[in-house]
């Protein structure tokens, strides 16, 4: 069966400090991987997707980025956080049909500070 | 701009009831409709998905959709409290698109 992780679980930075978040899949190749927010009061919203190594899809304009080292890897990165960036982020993966299920992972909560 | 509306609730049902959630959106060209259960401060999980008109049972839950009136609901049946949480409903928009879009969910609260 197909396992997501991701890490950490959570996160306290200070404003303009980098971050990395890492999503991994297990049980599965060439998966569809998405990196969506969901900040308080608001729904949720895609930031990146991945329909394969070294292809990302950006949804939002934001001082974020993703990145797919490896076929079941999603890193979301940024080299300066702002307060604006606190939020639930979710990792979900889906099988190779656009049109297919998405499944979340655990999740990290970050709050800037 | 596409949008996904849901009523944001809270709504609370009696234990055993029969809870109704609805959902309507916006894009006539989308294929795909899914309903997400979350827990407070868990990770969103799937429970149903529905690509066609009409009804889809599983177990205690019930999808149904409507793309003439571009309409989407979920019934829970013989409510439990274990079924207090807010439920997204997502859409895929258009054709071939990879792009979920979330409703803001409805809260579900029931009550034993």
């Amino acid at each position: 069966s197909q396992t997501i992780h991701q890490w950490p679980a959570t996160l306290v930075q200070p404003v303009g400090s980098p971050l990395s978040l890492e999503c991994t899949v297990e049980g599965t190749s060439n998966p569809n991987l998405y990196w969506y927010r969901q900040a308080a009061g608001r729904g949720l919203q895609l930031l990146f997707y991945s329909v394969g190594i070294g292809q990302i899809s950006s949804e939002v304009p934001q001082n974020l980025s993703a990145s797919r080292p490896q076929d079941r890897q999603f890193i979301l990165s940024s080299k300066k956080l702002l307060l604006s960036d606190s939020g639930f982020y979710l990792c979900a993966w889906s099988s190779g049909s656009s049109w297919s299920e998405q499944y979340f992972g655990p999740g990290t909560r970050l709050t800037v500070t | 701009q596409k949008e996904v509306e849901q009523n944001s609730g809270p709504l609370s049902v009696p234990e055993g009831a029969i809870a109704s959630l609805n959902c309507t959106y916006s894009d006539r060209g989308s294929q795909s409709f899914f309903w997400y259960r979350q827990y407070s401060g868990k990770s969103p999980e799937l429970i149903m998905s529905i690509y066609s008109n009409g009804d889809k049972e599983d177990g205690r839950f019930t999808a149904q959709l409507n793309k003439a009136s571009q309409y989407v609901s979920l019934l829970i049946r013989d409510s439990q409290p274990s079924d207090s949480a807010t439920y997204l409903c997502a859409v895929l928009l258009g054709a071939g698109s990879y792009q979920l879009t979330f409703g803001k969910g409805t809260k579900l609260s029931v009550i034993p």
